[in-house]
């Protein structure tokens, strides 16, 4: 079955650190792999997304994520952290069928200062 | 160009009444899909709509159904409500749905059910 996991529910870096947030797929195929951020009160953001191509993936905000076959996984990282980046961080993996897509439940991000 | 908008913001319904959500796409995307996301279940697929047609459904029950308008506009409904559908209702806009598409997500609706 298709599914995503990210493995942690919460992260707490200090500002200024450097961020790798994980995200480990199960799919038959290449998938549609995409990060999305989720601030208080709002909607999601696409932050990036891969479909194909270069494995290395720039997206909005200074993040970036790379695509590995080998290990199921396309981890979002940043290379130094604003107290603004504080949100929840969701990965999601299409298409799935009926179910479009599948997300994963989410890591929590705290910045400290 | 307007992002994804969605009425209300917050409900408070009690069981077993039934409640109308209301999603406006962005100017010309067709597609729109309705989530729900809890905390112990996380982000959820409800449905989709494309020109007016249901195109893909999730895993859940007849109590929630939805409607796309000619122009792109979509309202879903929850009938009996039960504490379990307390939740955020998010839903996203997109060109046409592709799985390439990039989705644009409204701020959702709180739904409370007491």
């Amino acid at each position: 079955a298709q599914s995503v996991t990210q493995p942690d529910i919460h992260i707490t870096v200090s500002e200024g650190a450097s961020l790798e947030l994980r995200c480990n797929y199960s799919y038959g195929a290449t998938p549609y792999l995409f990060w999305y951020v989720q601030s208080p009160g709002q909607g999601l953001q696409l932050l990036l997304k891969y479909f194909s191509g270069d494995t290395l993936v720039q997206g909005i905000k200074g993040f970036e994520a790379e695509f590995k076959r080998s290990q199921s996984s396309f981890n979002l990282r940043k290379p130094s952290v604003h107290w603004s980046d504080a949100a929840e961080y969701f990965c999601a993996v299409g298409p799935s069928g009926t179910y479009k897509y599948i997300f994963g439940t989410g890591t929590r991000l705290k910045v400290l200062a | 160009k307007a992002g994804v908008t969605q009425t209300p913001r917050y409900l408070i319904k009690t069981r077993g009444q039934q409640v109308t959500l209301s999603c406006s796409p962005i100017s010309g995307h067709r597609s729109v899909s309705w989530y729900q996301q809890t905390p112990g279940q996380g982000l959820q697929f409800l449905f989709e709509y494309f020109s007016e047609t249901q195109r893909n459904k999730g895993n859940f029950p007849g109590r929630f159904s939805g409607r796309q308008f000619s122009n792109s506009r979509s309202e879903m409904n929850v009938s009996t409500l039960e504490l379990g559908d307390s939740a955020l209702y998010l839903c996203a806009s997109s060109i046409s749905g592709g799985a390439a598409d990039t989705q644009y997500f409204g701020p959702g609706t709180r739904l409370t059910v007491l």
